[in-house]
């Protein structure tokens, strides 16, 4: 089993659609980052949540520390939002900034 | 504020070869950690530096190797080349290692070993 899950791998949504991308994650400390990563390859941090809920613009993100679960919700989805999201936890122990990714979801907004 | 930035943004070397890169961390920061991204995979962690000391390692050879300088810049080498280190190289840097310090990541490096 992975250490870190993602679902769905894909995702195609029209334009204006509610997106929800989920996290499982069986290692890692009390933390958890949302990053996103455009074809070019580079990686932006949207968000590292330690509890609750977090909201950033049309992104919002929650996080379950007891359950290992996290949500990237996106409202109002746009063609500009088409991108990888990757949910990565800190592997924590001596190499606190080592972080572990998921495959990603890619997801593909339609106009 | 300078960002995170890397150099080259390609490169091309043949089997056998040995290579460096490079990662200006940004300001403030003196925490650099340095992932290999494969095609179609998600990076995985090679290691760590803080403070011009390593500070973790990932499952990833001795010919991986790196150093970190005073002013927090750092470089990844890989000697002896192999065609499957061909991959997206990223660095990330933070303001410490604490778990919940955010990581700011480069552009990234592709490295194509042919």
């Amino acid at each position: 089993k992975n250490e870190v899950e993602q679902s769905p791998q894909n995702l195609t949504a029209q334009e204006g659609e509610f997106i929800t991308i989920n996290c499982s994650y069986s290692v890692g400390i009390s933390a958890l980052h949302w990053l996103q990563q455009h074809p070019g390859g580079g990686i932006v941090s949207l968000f590292m949540l330690s509890s609750g809920k977090k909201k950033h613009g049309r992104l919002i993100a929650t996080i379950n520390i007891q359950e290992k679960h996290s949500s990237l919700h996106i409202t109002a989805s746009h063609p500009r939002d088409s991108a990888v999201y990757i949910c990565a936890p800190p592997r924590g122990g001596g190499s606190q900034g080592n972080l572990i990714f998921g495959k990603g979801t890619k997801l593909s907004v339609k106009p | 504020e300078t960002g995170v930035t890397q150099s080259p943004t390609h490169l091309i070397k043949t089997r056998g070869q040995q290579v460096t890169l490079r990662c200006s961390s940004q300001s403030g920061h003196n925490t650099v950690s340095w992932y290999q991204q494969a095609l179609g995979q998600g990076p995985q962690f090679i290691f760590q530096y803080y403070r011009e000391e390593e500070n973790g390692r990932g499952n990833f050879p001795p010919r991986f190797s790196g150093l970190q300088f005073p002013n927090y810049s750092s470089e990844l080498n890989v000697n002896a080349l192999e065609l499957d280190d061909s991959a997206l190289y990223l660095c990330a840097s933070s303001p410490g290692l604490a778990s919940n310090n955010e990581q700011f990541f480069g552009p990234g490096t592709r490295l194509t070993v042919l």
